[in-house]
């Protein structure tokens, strides 16, 4: 596609429900990164996957966070019993080479 | 100390103004540089992109980085009411590891 597409664009959801966030990178990037950003803040790197190579999980901020993705293509970010500190609008970026590119973002609003 | 610091601003500019954004980093190993735009509720848009020292121009765009001094800075001649957004460095060691400013956010008043 021409570009990093994500949805939902907006969700909302009720405390202690599972969300699931797409990521459909930009078409032959191999790599794939999701962040976080609360209102205000800087970006939270979450995760990073390459290829077939084994995901750095490094950023994910506790068991609830998970992301799964396939070959190199779409990603889903899942969130368990989503708590109020998980609002914020979640990023997908991806790269082939020494920049990256972001979607619009997924705006999680936990209620 | 952080890696990356910038200014969170808010910076705000009479029309038509330079307006100069800066970055200042710590690790020497960083190489690759960049300036992302972010819109109000939108994804960050990559600006700039440079790998060494020295000015790279783009339009009204300008994009400087000293290593020696290990600092950063984006230049925007002319400047645009629709300048108005945040503005994030980037930077990295050539790994997939991508360190970001907090941002700057801009005000271009008309």
């Amino acid at each position: 596609g021409a570009g990093v597409s994500q949805s939902p664009s907006n969700k909302v959801t009720e405390k202690g429900k599972d969300v699931e966030l797409r990521c459909d990178p930009i078409s032959g990037h191999t790599a794939l990164y999701w962040y976080r950003q609360r209102l205000g803040q800087g970006l939270e790197f979450l995760i990073y996957f390459q290829g077939n190579s084994a995901p750095d999980k490094s950023g994910l901020p506790s068991d609830r966070f998970s992301a799964e993705r396939t070959g190199e293509s779409v990603s889903t970010l899942t969130i368990q019993r989503t708590q109020q500190e998980d609002s914020a609008v979640y990023l997908c970026a991806s790269s082939q080479g020494d920049t990256i590119y972001f979607g619009e973002g997924s705006w999680l609003t936990v209620v | 100390q952080k890696e990356v610091e910038q200014d969170p601003g808010p910076l705000s500019v009479p029309e038509g103004a330079i307006v100069s954004l800066n970055c200042t980093y710590s690790n020497s190993a960083f190489q690759y540089f960049m300036w992302y735009r972010q819109y109000s509720r939108k994804g960050p848009e990559l600006l700039m992109y440079t790998y060494s020292s020295g000015n790279k121009e783009d339009g009204r765009f300008t994009a400087q980085v000293d290593k020696s001094s290990k600092y950063i800075s984006l230049f925007i001649r002319d400047s645009q009411p629709s300048d108005s957004a945040t503005y994030l460095c980037a930077m990295s060691g050539g790994t997939y590891k991508y360190i970001f400013g907090t941002g700057t956010r801009l005000k271009v008043l008309a």
